[in-house]
């Protein structure tokens, strides 16, 4: 079974760089089935997707956060990473990360199938 | 990218059946058959409990079912057990190869 692991550090200061890593084990991330992908969830509030990365390297970044956000993928080691830059304290949240399943056999699928188990990321000086 | 509208509660009793609805426009939910929901209890992540509109993955009860008409998808809960008690999340893909997310809707079993 696929498993996703979310890691770096659980503080930022403010206007500095969020950077976070999502190893994939179990699955390959240069399979074409799949994109990668960015979720986060600030506490008690609902889910935002943040973007997504396909293994050829092309992504698609929410509108909102388009102008922050940098997602890359490291294929040696199977991982992909996200980068979110001028951080406030209102991107304090629970980064999730997770596989977006884009085809089953031939047909067009979109879903978040498997998810990692969340990193608490604090804003804060 | 404004979320997908929800309702914020919706409550059950046991045995009862229960309806959350996703409402989009017809450049996500209304264009695509691209809809998933997820089941989300405290702390945990995420559970996908159906895509496509109305595929159950492997493992998720015959109890969970998908539906849309519209701008507007419907999750069903029938035969509601405690364990159901959680948020639960609808996404669409969209026309410009993103996702939105539902604002989460809390399921409380009375």
């Amino acid at each position: 079974q696929v498993q996703l692991q979310e890691s770096g550090p659980g503080l930022v200061k403010p206007s500095q760089t969020l950077s976070l890593t999502c190893t994939v084990s179990n699955g390959s991330i240069t399979s074409g089935h799949y994109y990668w992908s960015w979720i986060r969830q600030p506490p008690g509030e609902g889910l935002e997707w943040i973007g997504y990365i396909s293994y050829s390297g092309g992504t698609y970044y929410n509108p909102s956060l388009k102008s922050r956000v940098l997602i890359s993928v490291d294929m040696s080691k199977n991982q992909f990473s996200l980068k979110l830059s001028s951080v406030t304290a209102a991107d304090t949240a629970v980064y999730y990360c997770a596989r977006v399943e884009i085809l089953t056999g031939h047909k067009p699928v979109y879903y978040f199938d498997y998810w990692g188990q969340g990193t608490l990321i604090t804003v804060s000086s | 990218q404004s979320a997908l509208t929800q309702p914020a509660s919706v409550s059950g009793s046991p045995g009862q059946s229960i309806t959350i609805s996703c409402t989009g426009t017809s450049s996500d939910v209304g264009g695509y058959n691209y809809v998933s929901w997820y089941q989300q209890h405290p702390g945990k992540a995420p559970k996908l409990m159906i895509y496509d509109v109305n595929k159950r993955p492997s493992g998720v009860s015959n109890r969970f079912s998908g539906s849309k008409s519209g701008n507007t998808a419907s999750l069903t809960i029938s035969g509601l057990q405690a364990e159901d008690e959680a948020c639960y999340y609808c996404t669409s893909y969209t026309s410009t190869s993103t996702f939105r997310f539902g604002g989460g809707t809390k399921l409380t079993v009375l």
